[in-house]
């Protein structure tokens, strides 16, 4: 399967506890995206990385959330001192600079207890 | 900030009706793009356009971006039960950002 995959696929933790996810995006596949989507709500942008830089990083998110993409390929969102307010799905997209078609991987649902 | 809006939030209808989804930014896009995401699945591109009043279709599924560049419409022509999920468009401002901001979603029922 050469699409975009997410680990792990669900994650409960407990509130206060640190969690990192991992996306693999097409390979070739320059841009990468996180977005976080709530029941009945549009996914809604986290942070965009053009090769290994972070270009842009949603102003709405807090100094708990990081991101990396150290070599260009696989990319990493750690969320610190998770809080209940968390809990939702965590989507990566990756798409080529030339067509900006965004795929999607499968999500990490994460829970906050 | 950008905020862009999708009406009707719910949509049910009778298969082989049509179905039409409206898509409002506050400011104008450099380009709008439009997803469907099934029931417990994740959004899937269906298409992106550019131009000013452009016009594209894909089967029964018809979309439009206005004059304006500020608003965008889906129009699906003879539901099929296969068409159930929810719409989503998602639009990227002319300069100075790379996101993109999704829509609220128009969720469709068909009816058998």
């Amino acid at each position: 399967d050469t699409g975009v995959s997410q680990d792990p696929r669900h994650k409960i933790t407990k509130r206060g506890q640190n969690v990192t996810f991992r996306c693999d995006p097409i390979s070739e596949h320059n841009r990468l995206y996180w977005y976080r989507q709530t029941l009945g709500q549009g996914p809604e942008f986290l942070t965009y990385f053009q090769n290994e830089a972070q270009l842009e990083k949603s102003r709405l998110l807090s100094d708990r959330f990081s991101a990396e993409r150290p070599k260009g390929s696989f990319s990493t969102l750690e969320i610190q001192r998770t809080e209940q307010g968390d809990s939702a799905m965590y989507l990566c997209a990756s798409s080529l600079l030339s067509t900006n078609e965004q795929f999607f991987g499968p999500g990490t649902r994460l829970t906050v207890l | 900030g950008q905020q862009v809006m999708q009406i009707p939030q719910y949509q049910h209808v009778q298969e082989g009706e049509d179905f039409t989804t409206y898509c409002n930014s506050s400011t104008t896009l450099s380009n709008i793009q439009w997803y469907k995401q099934r029931p417990g699945g994740h959004p899937v591109f269906l298409i992106q356009l550019v131009k000013s009043g452009e016009v594209k279709k894909q089967k029964r599924l018809t979309f439009q971006f206005g004059e304006a560049k500020k608003n965008s419409s889906l129009h699906i022509t003879a539901t099929q039960t296969t068409d159930v999920g929810t719409y989503f468009c998602a639009g990227r401002k002319t300069s100075g950002t790379y996101k993109y901001i999704f829509g609220t979603g128009t969720r469709l029922k068909v009816l058998a």
